[in-house]
């Protein structure tokens, strides 16, 4: 079926320094999302994203994170400076419609750990 | 408080077995609800979506919602090794969008021969 392919799959940063993580989304779909889990903890819905902008974000999606589309390439997740709790799993996923009853297509995510 | 809760946290289950774990909510505004399968290494992918009171089948998984008390249950019927992976459940509100989906912790289910 459609993927949603995530770049890179990990990522080792020091805290403070900038990371972005790609997220290339299902062709025809017209939503794109991050999600954010922690280790042992449940997947948690930081912000979604359409038409260029931000249509809602989580409180978990802090002043140092931000999105964007740039000329319909990679949908990212830039954190700026990124700190020890941002070390997570993240996950982007895409979906075709923004009902709530909408399947989402979720990437295979990327494993950052800050040090 | 975590408002998707899941029952059990493993199960191991005999290939050709019936695994079944459950779902509830504490929050009523939740009313569809999914659930995704997640093999290692991988995303979580979409399994099944319910919406209604009762059972719907899909080959050999069958969901079940009962909205009153806000129960879902997932029973995978001739369990095959494949059928090993973690399970979530995810909720979300008709109308309020700013949430997304809401995951529940995960079942995680070993098929053994």
């Amino acid at each position: 079926g459609p993927k949603v392919l995530q770049i890179p799959s990990h990522q080792i940063i020091d805290m403070g320094q900038m990371v972005t993580l790609n997220c290339d989304p299902v062709s025809n779909h017209l939503y794109f999302y991050w999600y954010k889990q922690i280790l042992g903890q449940q997947m948690e819905f930081l912000v979604n994203f359409y038409n260029g902008k931000v249509m809602e974000k989580s409180k978990l999606f802090k002043d140092q994170f931000s999105v964007e589309r740039p000329d319909g390439s990679y949908f990212t997740l830039k954190i700026q400076p990124t700190a020890l709790e941002d070390s997570a799993v993240y996950f982007c996923a895409s979906s075709l419609a923004r009902t709530a009853n909408s399947d989402y297509t979720f990437g295979s995510g990327t494993r950052l750990l800050v040090i | 408080q975590q408002k998707v809760q899941q029952s059990p946290e493993s199960l191991s289950v005999p290939e050709g077995g019936m695994a079944s774990f459950n779902c509830t909510s504490s929050d009523r505004n939740f009313q569809y609800f999914w659930w995704y399968r997640q093999h290692s290494g991988e995303g979580p992918k979409a399994l099944m979506s319910i919406f209604s009171d009762g059972d719907k089948k899909e080959g050999r998984f069958t969901a079940h919602l009962n909205k009153a008390s806000l129960h879902v249950s997932l029973h995978i019927r001739d369990s095959q090794p494949s059928d090993s992976a973690l399970y979530f459940c995810a909720a979300s509100e008709p109308n309020n969008y700013a949430q997304g989906l809401t995951f529940g912790l995960g079942t995680r289910v070993s098929v053994f021969p």
